[in-house]
């Protein structure tokens, strides 16, 4: 599984747009990446997935450059209730493997 | 749709008791994972089920702790004896496999507390 490499942290202000980049350098053909939100105490939650150019959703978007070895999240007019931990992860998407591996995440925070 | 169901949702036990865990997936899907979650450590995947057969329990820290998925509706992690480094939260989380997205749905947690 390819490792992921994203800030540790991020602070934002209401109405503002945030992008978090996420590395992953080793990523391979057939690797998927998808983000995943947490809330405190609650668990973690899926937001989009992409593999290639572009996605985007009620959400967020999702940028991804042509090599694949990095991809942005992009949350627009974030509020304060965005405020949660950001994870990037790449994985397998075919085959039935459902294996993800969580890394550290980024954690965002939202300020009047 | 009631979402993955964890129970209990708080567990507060004394070092050396037996600790068991459990998990209703959401009906028609296939897997089945256990996360834990530190501070220290983030969230570890702990053992991961598909058709209720464990797949890949690599992430199980020692023998004191067990995982058994009996159907498709039930799953239980049980740590025997329980140890206070084993304090945290224990998510569990279900998803089909081969579907688009390859999303996982999480359930609200159990949090451990071994004194």
């Amino acid at each position: 599984l390819a490792k992921t490499t994203q800030p540790i942290s991020m602070d934002s202000y209401e109405g503002q747009e945030v992008n978090i980049t996420c590395s992953h350098n080793n990523i391979a053909t057939n690797d998927y990446i998808t983000w995943y939100q947490q809330f405190p105490s609650q668990g973690p939650r899926f937001i989009i997935q992409g593999y290639k150019t572009k996605v985007t959703n009620e959400v967020a978007s999702l940028f991804i450059p042509a090599d694949r070895k990095s991809s942005t999240l992009s949350l627009p007019r974030v509020s304060l209730s965005d405020t949660a931990v950001y994870y990037c992860l790449v994985g397998p998407f075919s085959g039935g493997y459902n294996k993800l591996i969580f890394g550290a995440g980024t954690r965002l925070a939202v300020h009047p | 749709d009631a979402g993955v169901i964890q129970s209990p949702r708080h567990e507060v036990t004394e070092m050396g008791q037996e600790v068991t865990l459990r998990c209703k997936p959401i009906s028609g899907h296939n897997s089945l994972f256990w996360y834990r979650q530190t501070m220290m450590r983030g969230l570890e995947l702990l053992i991961y089920f598909n058709n209720n057969v464990p797949i890949d329990d690599s992430g199980m820290p020692e023998d004191r702790f067990s995982a058994k998925m009996p159907n498709a509706s039930f799953s239980t992690l049980k740590i025997q004896p329980s140890e206070p480094r084993d304090s945290a939260v224990y998510f569990c989380a279900s998803s089909t496999t081969g579907t688009a997205y390859n999303e996982q749905f999480f359930g609200p947690g159990t949090r451990l507390t071994v004194l």
